[in-house]
């Protein structure tokens, strides 16, 4: 079955330091990935989109993550974190098997320390 | 200019009682979703509606109720509210196109039932 694993709950990183969140994820066809950004009683925002074509995608805010489908994964990065970057970050898969759906990471939630 | 709407932003009522939430999207997307956000920020797909037509249903309850009067809107009725029904749900669309998969997500409504 399709699944999506984001294997870290928290993460905390200072502000102005580089962050990394992982995701790993488990699809036997080419899957649509993405990654979403909630803030606090928000809504889900897009950071960015991948499916084909260059394995490293820009997204907004200065985001940006690499899909290695050797090892099914999709990591998120920023060189430098900033404190309004302190939100829940989702990672999703989108099947396409005759109707879209898009199946989501557990979620991992992020604390930017001055 | 906002691209998906959701009504009410809050909802608290009581158990048994029955309860709607209403979604609008002026994206022009051809397909509508409804998730739910559990206590634990895990989202799971509910209901999805292209072009008004029901196209995916993820074992939710009958109590449970969508309608798309048109393709901009995708209401969401629950009878008979239980206290396990608690959580925060969220509208979305996207446009049902080649390499398109990308969902735009409303605010939520927080359903609390007490």
């Amino acid at each position: 079955a399709q699944s999506v694993t984001q294997p870290d709950i928290h993460i905390t990183v200072s502000e102005g330091a580089s962050l990394e969140l992982r995701c790993n994820y488990s699809y036997g066809a080419t899957p649509y990935l993405f990654w979403y950004v909630q803030s606090p009683g928000q809504g889900l925002q897009l950071l960015l989109k991948y499916f084909s074509g260059d394995t490293l995608v820009q997204g907004i805010k200065g985001f940006e993550a690499e899909s290695k489908r050797s090892q099914s994964t999709f990591n998120l990065r920023k060189p430098s974190v900033h404190w309004s970057d302190a939100a829940e970050y989702f990672c999703a898969v989108g099947l396409n098997t005759g109707f879209q759906k898009l199946v989501f990471g557990t979620g991992t939630r992020l604390l930017v320390s001055p | 200019d906002t691209a998906v709407s959701q009504t009410p932003k809050y909802l608290v009522t009581q158990m048994g009682n029955d309860k709607s939430i209403k979604c609008e999207q002026n994206l022009g997307h051809d397909t509508m979703y409804w998730y739910k956000q559990d206590s634990k920020k895990f989202l799971k797909i509910m209901f999805s509606y292209n072009n008004k037509e029901l196209i995916i249903n993820e074992t939710v309850p009958n109590r449970f109720s969508p309608k798309s009067p048109d393709k901009a809107h995708l209401n969401l009725h629950i009878n008979s509210l239980e206290l396990g029904d608690s959580a925060v749900y969220f509208c979305a669309s996207s446009p049902l196109a080649a390499g398109r998969m990308e969902q735009y997500f409303g605010p939520g409504t927080r359903l609390t039932v007490t």
